[in-house]
């Protein structure tokens, strides 16, 4: 089984200011890398997929970047509704695998 | 437009198995695959299954050691996934989740998953 590693587990960002997430697979898996943000009491949605693809309609502050192991995800200006929690999962290997999330706070 | 629609909330005994299913619409249900992933409270999301509406071919966590069936019903455009066996761990919010799927060497595989059902709550309790 692939483990995903999320770093760091809390992340304290002001407005506008820029906030890197990393995450880092335990085998490489290509750019077969997902990240999804969820807010409190929804379900997850998908950001960024084939590591560096922005999913439908969302926001160009959203990036993604990495191959074989190390991935980042940047929101390069935050904004007070990026506040949740960031996911990353592998879907190279079965079984699929989530890291265990960084919460991202606004300062 | 798409979306999954998932059944409601279950209160289960130990021991008990549960059922939930997810209705899709707004798509062609045989051309995309359907996951299973539960989060219990405060913890990571953790993938369950998943099945190749196509084809209903199936993929299974060995964390669930056989507990988990998935099954889909072409003409009612619904998936089921049933736990059996429920322990006090089993209590989390279930969640289905739309991917394409394609084939390689190795068989089937699901791509990043686009659309989310709502979550069904299920707690496990004596």
């Amino acid at each position: 089984e692939i483990v995903m590693t999320q770093s760091p587990a809390t992340l304290s960002v002001s407005p506008g200011e820029r906030a890197t997430l990393s995450c880092r697979a335990s085998q490489s898996i290509d750019d077969n890398l997902a990240w999804y943000q969820q807010k409190p009491g929804r379900p997850p949605s998908l950001l960024i997929y084939g590591a560096s693809t922005r999913a439908t309609e969302i926001p160009a502050r959203f990036s993604g970047s990495g191959s074989g192991t190390d991935f980042t995800l940047t929101i390069s200006s935050l904004q007070s509704e990026d506040s949740a929690v960031y996911y990353c999962q592998q879907y190279n290997n079965w079984p699929r695998t989530f890291g265990q999330g960084t919460k991202v706070e606004i300062k | 437009q798409v979306q999954l629609v998932q059944s409601g909330a279950e209160v289960m005994k130990p021991g008990a198995s549960v059922k939930v299913s997810c209705k899709a619409s707004g798509y062609k249900f045989v051309n995309f695959a359907m996951n299973w992933v539960r989060q219990a409270p405060g913890q990571r999301l953790e993938w369950m299954g998943s099945i190749n509406a196509g084809n209903g071919y199936t993929k299974y966590s060995e964390n669930f050691q056989g507990r988990v069936t998935i099954v889909r019903d072409t003409s009612a455009t619904t998936v089921y996934m049933e736990l059996s066996s429920l322990i006090s761990g089993d209590t989390a919010v279930y969640y289905c989740a739309r991917s394409k799927f394609y084939y390689d060497r190795n068989g089937w595989q699901s791509d990043a998953y686009d659309i989310w059902g709502q979550g069904t709550v299920v707690s496990v309790s004596s």
